[in-house]
Order: structure tokens, then C-alpha cells, then sequence
């Protein structure tokens, strides 16, 4: 079946624009997280969606960003006035959810943000 | 709140040698681990979980990890590497309480021929 998947794959921007970034989460699972991996950083979370409940969106690095979530399945990060050090990759995973487990994250091939 | 430590940024290990990647993690009450795989221009893909039970293991591509509360770790090993295994490695935790899962910085893994 289909994956996640984010898009687009590459944005080039220039400082102080907007970008908007989307994800399109497996079919039927009711988790989507958002995730920032830069060299060197490692995977680093930034909010994620779980069914109707508030996001969790403890590691948003500053109020330029922001995500939502429509209808429990596409979901949008959007970075506003872009600075140089948003360059990284941006990563989408979702996953069901499960009482008394945890399931695996499924992750997306990512979208690759350059601000010049 | 939770974290995961990866102490190594890079592991080189000859082929056919057992290798270890090693993790650390705090959460309150009982955790649940996760080991993710990252080749060169691929994705993140999933080897194997601990939720609960046996503290062996066993995971995708002859992985496995144990799970040793007493030392909050939770290791991924493989008895004889592959050159194939080269890749980037991450360790992942989450808590109890909730569906947020932290991710360690990634160990790189060389396997030499």
C-alpha cells in the first residue's frame, strides 16, 4: 500500500519567506509527527497529532512555526520569515495507535529546506 | 520528560565481527524503545521495538537489542556485520503516559571489508 509522503522534496527559499510543507500520512493512522534532522542534530521532534486531542507542540523551536491538521489526515508545517539556520530536512512519520502498546512510526522520504 | 543518549557518533567494526551500537534513555515509568535505520538516500525504516516481556529483541536483518532496565539501556547488536549494515542508526523512546517519541542523535555505523 502507500507510504507517507511529503512534498515538496526540495524547497529553495529565501530568507524571510514563507514555506508551507506537507505530509500525507498512511491511510487509517490516527498519529502524525513532525521531525527536523540537521547535520549533526540528529532526528529532532517538533509537534505531533494524535487523533482529536491538542497537538503536542512542545518542540516547535519558535513561533515562526506552526503545523495543523485537517480532517485527522494531511498536515501542513508551515515555517513563516524563514531564517538560515530552518535549512534541514524535514521529516513526516505517522503511526496507528494502539491501547497498552506502542506501534512503529512510518516515516516519509522527507523534504529538503534550503534558505539562502 | 524523556531523552535518549547515543554516547557514540560513530561505530567501525570489521566485517564478520559482532557489532553493538549503544543507547541510553530516561522516562518515567516503563519506556518504549525503538531502533531505526537510515541508509544513504533512503528513509528512515523501522528494525525492531521493545514494549514489554522478554528483554531480548530480535528485529529485522539478524538485529536484535536487549533491554536492561538496571542500566536504562537498551543496545542494538548483531552476532556478524555485513558491509551492507553501513548506515546511520537511531535510537527511540517514548513514555507511558503519551504518544511523543524522542529520537537520539544517530550513531553512524562503518563496516569495514
Amino acid at each position: 500500500g502507500a507510504g507517507v509522503s511529503q512534498s515538496p522534496s526540495n524547497k529553495v527559499t529565501e530568507k524571510g519567506k514563507d514555506v508551507e510543507l506537507r505530509c500525507d500520512p498512511i491511510s487509517g493512522h490516527t498519529a502524525l509527527y513532525w521531525y527536523r534532522q540537521s547535520l549533526g542534530q540528529g532526528l529532532e521532534f517538533l509537534i505531533y497529532f494524535q487523533g482529536n486531542s491538542a497537538p503536542d507542540k512542545s518542540g516547535l523551536p519558535s513561533d515562526r512555526f506552526s503545523a495543523e491538521r485537517t480532517g485527522g489526515s494531511v498536515s501542513t508545517l508551515t515555517i513563516q520569515r524563514t531564517q538560515q539556520e530552518d535549512s534541514a530536512v524535514y521529516l513526516c512519520a505517522s503511526s496507528l495507535r494502539t491501547s497498552g502498546g506502542a506501534t512503529e512510526q512510518y516515516f516519509g522520504p522527507g523534504t529538503r529546506l534550503t534558505v539562502t | 520528560a524523556q531523552s535518549v543518549a547515543q554516547p557514540e557518533d560513530q561505530v567501525n567494526v570489521a566485517e564478520g565481527n559482532p557489532l553493538t551500537v549503544k543507547c541510553t534513555y530516561s522516562v518515567s515509568g516503563n519506556p518504549y524503545l525503538f531502533w531505526y535505520v537510515q541508509y544513504p538516500n533512503r528513509g528512515l525504516q523501522f528494525l525492531l521495538k521493545y514494549i514489554t516481556g522478554d528483554n531480548l529483541v530480535k528485529g529485522s536483518y539478524g538485529f536484535e537489542a536487549e533491554f536492561n532496565k538496571s542500566q536504562t539501556s537498551f543496545h542494538l547488536k548483531k552476532p556478524s556485520a555485513l558491509v551492507s549494515d553501513s548506515a546511520l542508526y537511531f535510537c527511540a523512546v517514548r513514555d507511558m503516559w503519551n504518544d511523543k517519541i524522542i529520537f537520539g542523535k544517530g550513531t553512524r555505523l562503518h563496516i569495514l571489508p
